[in-house]
């Protein structure tokens, strides 16, 4: 069984636009829930994490927003560029089960010029 | 640079074969986890140090792989007798100490399994 549920599996959106990607959880244990980026051959790195204390966090043109009573969260790209073009990951975790992250299963993004 | 590091890159090996994967985390970093991700989907758990005791192991991890960290730095994850079903890239991540506060895992650039 998938602990974390991502969808779209794949995103194309035009140069400037909004990406939006979400996620869904069901173990309230969760406590630490962040977003990678990954392009072909790479490792992961992380881009935003949040708690669920917090229903929003932004850095720079990448915003979380966190719903708890619903166990959603998701990942807002603001002005999306073409370098933005990648697979992004959310996870979760809880920090005292030794915070092994579970990953959901990937959304590819193509930003069109 | 001063991120993860992770030796070979790039692995081809016949079935049936042993192999090691070789994990170099922050110098600082005494926590330290290894993943598996297969194409097209995201990392798997398989287990994690806490300087150099393996605290908890996935049921993805049979018999036929081990893990070690030895002198609590470096770590190796070896596979034996590898099957076709074990290509994959195999991410090794490390962390700073709970004490820290961080949960934040810095992944290494993952050596890609190929088994023919």
């Amino acid at each position: 069984q998938q602990q974390v549920k991502q969808s779209p599996q794949s995103l194309i959106v035009q140069k400037g636009g909004i990406s939006i990607i979400n996620c869904a959880y069901e173990n309230t244990a969760f406590d630490y829930f962040p977003w990678y980026q990954q392009f072909p051959g790479k490792g992961p790195a992380l881009l935003i994490a949040i708690r669920p204390d917090v229903s929003e966090k932004k850095e720079g043109r990448f915003t979380i927003s966190f719903n708890k009573s619903a166990k959603q969260f998701s990942l807002h790209i603001m002005d999306s560029q073409p370098g933005d073009s990648a697979t992004y990951f959310c996870a979760a975790s809880i920090r005292y089960n030794f915070n092994k992250f579970y990953f959901g299963s990937g959304t590819k993004l193509n930003v069109k010029p | 640079d001063t991120g993860v590091s992770q030796d070979p890159r790039h692995k081809i090996t016949k079935r049936g074969q042993n192999v090691t994967f070789r994990c170099d985390p922050i110098s600082e970093h005494n926590r330290l986890y290894w993943y598996r991700q297969t194409l097209g989907q995201g990392p798997e758990f398989l287990t994690y140090f806490q300087n150099e005791a393996q605290l908890e192991k996935s049921r993805l991890l049979s018999d036929r792989f081990s893990a070690e960290r030895p002198k609590g730095s470096f770590s190796t994850l070896e596979i034996q007798r590898t099957e076709q079903g074990d290509s994959a890239m195999y991410l090794c991540a490390s962390s700073p100490p709970v004490a820290s506060g961080s949960d934040e895992q810095f992944f290494g650039p993952g050596t890609r399994l190929t088994v023919l």
